[in-house]
This record gives C-alpha cells, sequence and structure tokens, in this order.
C-alpha cells in the first residue's frame, strides 16, 4: 500500500507569510497527487490537481509542485481566508491503497 | 452551476443501517464516478467506495466492503450510500465528491464535494 506522510502536521503562520507544506508517498506516483482545503465544519475544496494544475477559481497565490515522491504545496502570501487544514492525496494507485495524507493545519501565528 | 446535496444528519444506533443520498445537478450524471468518503470527528479523510452511474459498477474499500453498499438512480441524478451494521466508531461526517471524467486520469480527483452529512451511532 502506498502512504502518503505530510510535514509538518501543524504550522502557525503570520497574514503575508510564504508557507510551504510537504507531502512524501511511499513509493513513485508521478504526478497523481491532489491538494485539498478544509476549513472547519465544511467539505473540502480541490485546490491543485496533478501535482501542479490550479482548479479553476482557486487564487494564484496557491501553487503545487513534485513529482514522484516529493511534493510541495505553496501559499504565496497567506491570506486570513487561508487558515485551514490541507490534505495531499495520491490517485497513483487506487483504490486499494490508503489516498490521504493526515493532514496539515495552518493556524494564525 | 455543479452542486451535490446531500441527505441530513442521522442518528441510529448501534447494529443498525443508515442510508444516505446526494443528488447531484449542473452535469451529466451518468459522466463522472460518484465517491463516498468518511471523516470521523478529529480526523482525517478515508475514502470508502465509488460508483460508476453508467452502469452502477461499484468499487469498495477493503476495510469496509462487506457493510457498505453504494447505488446510483439515473432517474433522479441521485446517488445513495448504504452502512450496515454501525458501531461507535461509524460516528463521522460521510460526504460524496464527484471524480474527475470517467476514462479520464483524474477519475480518483474529487473535484466537487457534497456538504456532508453527519451520522452519530449511538445507544
Amino acid at each position: 500500500d502506498i502512504q502518503m506522510t505530510q510535514s509538518p502536521s501543524s504550522l502557525s503562520a503570520s497574514v503575508g507569510d510564504r508557507v510551504t507544506i510537504t507531502c512524501r508517498a511511499s513509493q513513485r506516483i508521478s504526478s497523481y497527487l491532489n491538494w485539498y482545503q478544509q476549513k472547519p465544519g465544511k467539505a473540502p475544496k480541490l485546490l491543485i490537481y496533478g501535482a501542479s494544475s490550479l482548479q479553476s477559481g482557486v487564487p494564484s497565490r496557491f501553487s503545487g509542485s513534485g513529482s514522484g515522491t516529493d511534493f510541495t504545496l505553496t501559499i504565496s502570501s497567506l491570506q486570513p481566508e487561508d487558515f485551514a487544514t490541507y490534505y495531499c492525496q495520491q490517485s497513483y494507485k487506487t483504490p486499494r491503497s490508503k489516498t490521504f495524507g493526515q493532514g496539515t493545519k495552518v493556524e494564525i501565528k | 452551476e455543479v452542486q451535490l446535496v446531500q441527505s441530513g444528519a442521522e442518528v441510529k444506533k448501534p447494529g443498525a443501517t443508515v442510508k444516505i443520498s446526494c443528488q447531484v445537478s449542473g452535469y451529466t450524471f451518468t459522466d463522472h464516478y460518484i465517491h463516498w468518503l468518511q471523516q470521523a470527528p478529529g480526523k482525517g479523510l478515508e475514502w470508502l467506495g465509488l460508483v460508476d452511474p453508467e452502469n452502477g459498477e461499484t468499487i469498495y474499500a477493503e476495510e469496509i466492503q462487506g457493510r457498505i453498499s453504494i447505488t446510483a438512480d439515473t432517474s433522479t441524478d441521485t446517488a445513495y450510500m448504504d452502512l450496515s451494521s454501525l458501531r461507535s466508531e461509524d460516528t463521522a461526517v460521510y460526504y460524496c465528491a464527484r471524480g474527475g471524467v470517467v476514462g479520464t486520469t483524474t477519475i480518483f480527483t474529487f473535484q466537487i464535494w457534497g456538504q456532508g452529512t453527519k451520522v452519530t451511532v449511538s445507544s
């Protein structure tokens, strides 16, 4: 089974900061990596698919990179509405493998 | 506008069965898989299964196979998830989500999500 590991599990940042979240797959998954944002009490929202493609309507301050086993989600300038939990998800070897990372909570410093 | 609208919260006793619906609008129902996911309180996301509305074919996660049934009704553009033999660990919010277009590499990309249905299992 593929395991997805995110780091850090949580971080504190200020408005305007550049924030980077990493996701590592236990085996190569090409570019089959998606990122989601979830706010408390709300459904997750797709931000990035195929490792680096921005979902329609998502602000350009969000970007994704990586391939193989190591991936990154970057928020170039953190905004108040970006405080949330972020999940990576592999869509390479499904459905029998675990698909999501454990999440990264971005909190206000 | 693409929307997935789920049925309301449920409270069930251990051993019971819960049925949750997910009605879609704004796109052709049969063009995309519908997935179901679980989020236990304070926990992450777990994929449970999918249905291809075109032909009713399903795939389930190994951990829940045997207790889950996912169906699709093309006359009402609605997908359903039945979860049986409920136990306290099934207390969670359940989401339906639309996958990418069938036949593409994005079928396991969860593009649009329902609002979630809270299921509480308690005696």
